[in-house]
Parts: structure tokens; sequence; C-alpha cells
């Protein structure tokens, strides 16, 4: 299985929306409504915000929003935060009892 | 609350196994999976694969399927990753990591394997 691809860098400014995307194929992505995304600030273990495409877990703020088209998944940060600054990974289920990851977003906040 | 804790930070030399465990609480341990998610340093996560407490069935990445086991242990809610024939690529932290729904939500601290001789 090959990596989800992502692009390696995205930034905005303060209140302002980035929007990270997660390509696939149609065999992971865009077989399955079972993406999930995940935030990593250095030197921690990365922490789930979304999964099942859409679904937020308790305690995630509503501005981290996910959503899917064919083959690419995408996360979008609204109202971009300070603490948002971190690397950002999807996921999906590929199949046969398998996940894959993206090959992971640095987002900067200016 | 939910908890994994894994074991220590381990040095192995090329070719060796090494073997991780996982403790889990504050939860049913068998109506979960557990994963094993790897990030080398300054590298990307990488799926490595997951294991059913319930019934011990395991899911494996086809590239780790020759060289990694994950076993687990009803009576202590612990699950065990060994992996074999280390080469320096396969330095790494380890997350053993909880399964709900599509996502990984309870992540472990990681255990740092180095392989070096």
């Amino acid at each position: 299985q090959s990596a989800l691809t992502q692009p390696r860098s995205v930034s905005g400014s303060p209140g302002q929306s980035v929007t990270i995307s997660c390509t696939g194929t149609s065999s992971d992505v865009g077989d399955y409504n079972y993406v999930s995304w995940y935030q990593q600030h250095p030197g921690k273990a990365p922490k789930l915000i979304i999964y099942d495409v859409t679904e937020r877990p308790s305690g995630v703020p509503d501005r981290f929003s996910g959503s899917k088209s064919g083959n690419t998944a995408s996360l979008t940060i609204s109202g971009l935060q300070a603490e948002d600054e971190a690397d950002y990974y999807c996921c999906s289920y590929a199949g046969r009892y398998t996940y894959v990851f993206g090959t992971g977003t640095k987002v900067t906040v200016l | 609350q939910v908890q994994l804790v894994q074991s220590g930070a381990e040095v192995q030399r090329p070719g060796a196994s090494v073997k991780v465990s996982c403790k889990a609480s504050g939860y049913t341990f068998t109506n979960y999976y557990l994963h094993w998610v790897r990030q080398a340093p300054g590298q990307g996560l990488e799926w490595m694969g997951f294991i059913n407490p319930s019934g011990g069935s395991t899911s494996f990445a086809q590239k780790f399927q020759v060289r990694l086991t994950v076993t687990r242990d009803t009576s202590t809610n612990t699950v065990y990753m060994e992996l074999s024939s280390l080469r320096s690529e396969d330095t790494a932290v380890y997350y053993c990591v909880r399964n709900y729904n599509s996502g990984l939500d309870y992540w472990g601290p990681g255990t740092l394997v180095t392989v070096s001789s």
C-alpha cells in the first residue's frame, strides 16, 4: 500500500481557514467512509480530531471539520489559532483489514 | 480513564528482535482492537497492524507480514508487539493505539526502539 498523498505544508494567518487534502485511490479513500485525521505537536503522540470522515470526538473544537469527495478527503481548520500549528495526518481503511496513513502536512500559523 | 502504558526504550542490534508491551486500563480490554503505529525520526506515521483482544485475531500491513507478531494476554490486559530481523530502518517510536470506529482514539506514550550496532 502506498501512503496517501498530502501537501507537505500549508499556512494561514490567525482567524483564516486552511484546508488539507488527502488523496488516495478507489481502493482506500474512495471506497470507504473510514477516514480519520490526527494532529501531532512536536514530541507528542498524535491526537484524533476526525473519524468516519466527518465525525469529531468529544472535546475537539468545531473549528475542525472533515469531508470527502471521490478519492480525496479534506480537513478544514476554520478560525485558525496559534495552537493549531502542528503536523496533521490522514488515515484511511484500505480493505482487507488494513489501514494506510497520509504523508503528513505541517500547518504553520503566520 | 483510558490508559495505555508501554514498556521502556530499547536498543537492539541489527538482526535481533524486540518485544514491546502495552498494558491497557480504564475500559473493557476485549471490546476494542489495539493497533501498532510507528514513526521514524523526523518522519510520518506508519500503520503496522492490529489485534482483536477478544479472539486474538490479527492483521498486518503487507511489509510486516513476515517479521511482525502481535499477541495479547487477557489476564493482564496486555498486548505485545514483537518485530524480528531488525534493521536500522526500524529505528522509530512505536505507539500502541486503541481503535474507536474508524479512528485511533487513545495513544500510548510511545516506545523508542533504536537499532544500532
